[in-house]
């Protein structure tokens, strides 16, 4: 069963250091989103994408972050200069967004910053 | 507006027993509304979900029940399982928009 994966599954960094998480979503799908959970909290939306720009963005997704599809592949989520609370896990999720609002989850990232 | 709210916060049941989780929202253009499982370490894994225009959902012993004028939807586990314990979250959302999660209900089903 096709399935979403992420990478690296854990990244430690230095507070102030720029990261870039990585997604591949299953194959057919046209919709794109991240979330993170912090440790023991709820999953939060940070960003949907489509068609190659964003569709949709959250509060917590301010200029620090930003997104991309460098290739027909891959969905990356950049931080530009980390900071203490942004460790958390981040999970990148993908639905085909015809005719249904499915998403599948890939297993996360942990970022912790240090 | 934007907030889901899910009760209770953690959830003990016995084994064979009924598993109850509630879900109110405010936003009525909200007209998507699934449940995630998720394991400790993993991503949360879709259960089941249900659009507006039914009352009740079934799948297996999973049951969605959705009351549009009160504005909750809940999910009952019937027969709950050791291997359902796990965190269960109820989300919402608008068409092609990102899913508004609840607080999360952790579920220990003991045999």
């Amino acid at each position: 069963e096709p399935e979403v994966t992420q990478t690296p599954s854990h990244q430690v960094t230095q507070m102030g250091q720029e990261v870039i998480l990585r997604c591949v979503p299953i194959s057919n799908h046209l919709y794109f989103y991240w979330y993170r959970q912090i440790l023991g909290q709820k999953v939060e939306f940070l960003v949907s994408f489509y068609n190659n720009e964003i569709s949709e963005k959250s509060e917590i997704f301010d200029d620090q972050f930003s997104v991309e599809r460098p290739d027909g592949s891959n969905f990356t989520l950049k931080i530009r200069s980390t900071k203490l609370e942004d460790s958390a896990m981040y999970f990148c999720a993908s639905g085909t967004g015809v005719g249904t609002d499915t998403q599948y989850f890939g297993p996360g990232t942990r970022l912790t910053v240090l | 507006q934007q907030q889901v709210k899910q009760s209770p916060q953690s959830l003990i049941v016995q084994k064979g027993g009924i598993s109850i989780i509630n879900c109110a929202y405010e936003n009525t253009a909200f007209d998507y509304f699934p449940w995630y499982q998720q394991f400790p370490g993993k991503g949360p894994a879709l259960l089941i979900a249900i659009r507006p225009d039914v009352s009740e959902k079934k799948e297996g012993r999973f049951t969605i029940s959705f009351n549009k004028s009160a504005k909750q939807f809940s999910l009952h586990i019937m027969d709950s399982q050791p291997g359902d314990s796990a965190t269960y979250f109820c989300a919402a959302s608008m068409y092609r928009i990102g899913l508004i999660f609840g607080t999360g209900t952790r579920l220990q089903v003991f045999p």
